[in-house]
């Protein structure tokens, strides 16, 4: 089935550090959203973005849904320990299917 | 509460079992999904279904089945589960909002098919 591609697939963070993650598709889409998933639990939705261009923060989080409708990025300045998971981007080109990532995992260096 | 629950959270059983998990939701959305997780790929749409009377094949749905009892419940079953079938899984809810559709996800129900 139809993934987007997501990157980078890890990420080995110290606390401190931004962080940027992107996700990328082959058609246009009208609806780009960030989950995190915590180890045990479901994903839940960090940011939605809705109009091309669009640049959202929740928090030290910041989203954009690129210009082109193909793609998006979440930013996380200042990385706290709490921020290890997996983040996964989704999206709707326009039906009822949410699209989503493979998922990029977060790990905080020894 | 939590607004989308899942049970039973922990499952083992063996192949050729007939295997049911139930979700609930308090939230009144309308739609409802079920999703298998895998590691290394992502979430992959098992089932949905958009009213009580509305049920859809999504990406994966050999091997499944589900009956949606009321706006408020969904349930998912293996009528003979097999070993690759052994996947965290999860319930999620949606009510198409104005500006887009975000889902809600349950805590998940991990499954072991021995």
């Amino acid at each position: 089935g139809q993934q987007l591609n997501q990157s980078p697939q890890s990420m080995f963070i110290q606390e401190g550090e931004d962080v940027s993650m992107n996700c990328t598709s082959s058609s246009i889409f009208n609806t780009w959203l960030w989950y995190k998933q915590d180890p045990g639990e479901g994903p839940v939705l960090l940011i939605a973005l809705y109009k091309a261009g669009e640049l959202t923060s929740n928090g030290r989080l910041t989203a954009q849904f690129g210009i082109t409708r193909k793609d998006s990025f979440l930013n996380i300045s200042a990385s706290i320990p709490s921020d290890v998971g997996i983040y996964f981007c989704a999206g709707h080109e326009g039906n009822y299917q949410l699209i989503w990532g493979a998922g990029t995992k977060l790990i905080i260096k020894p | 509460d939590a607004d989308v629950t899942q049970t039973p959270r922990n499952r083992i059983t063996k192949t050729g079992k007939r295997i049911m998990l139930e979700c609930s939701q308090t939230k009144g959305h309308d739609r409802m999904y079920w999703y298998r997780q895998d590691p290394g790929l992502g979430l992959r749409l098992i089932y949905y279904s958009f009213d009580v009377k509305d049920i859809n094949k999504g990406e994966i749905s050999d091997g499944y089945s589900v009956s949606r009892q009321a706006q408020a419940k969904f349930s998912l079953s293996l009528e003979s589960a097999i070993p690759n079938q052994t996947a965290l899984y999860f319930c999620a809810t949606s009510d198409l909002g104005g500006t887009g559709e975000t889902q809600y996800f349950g805590p998940g129900t991990r499954l072991l098919v021995l």
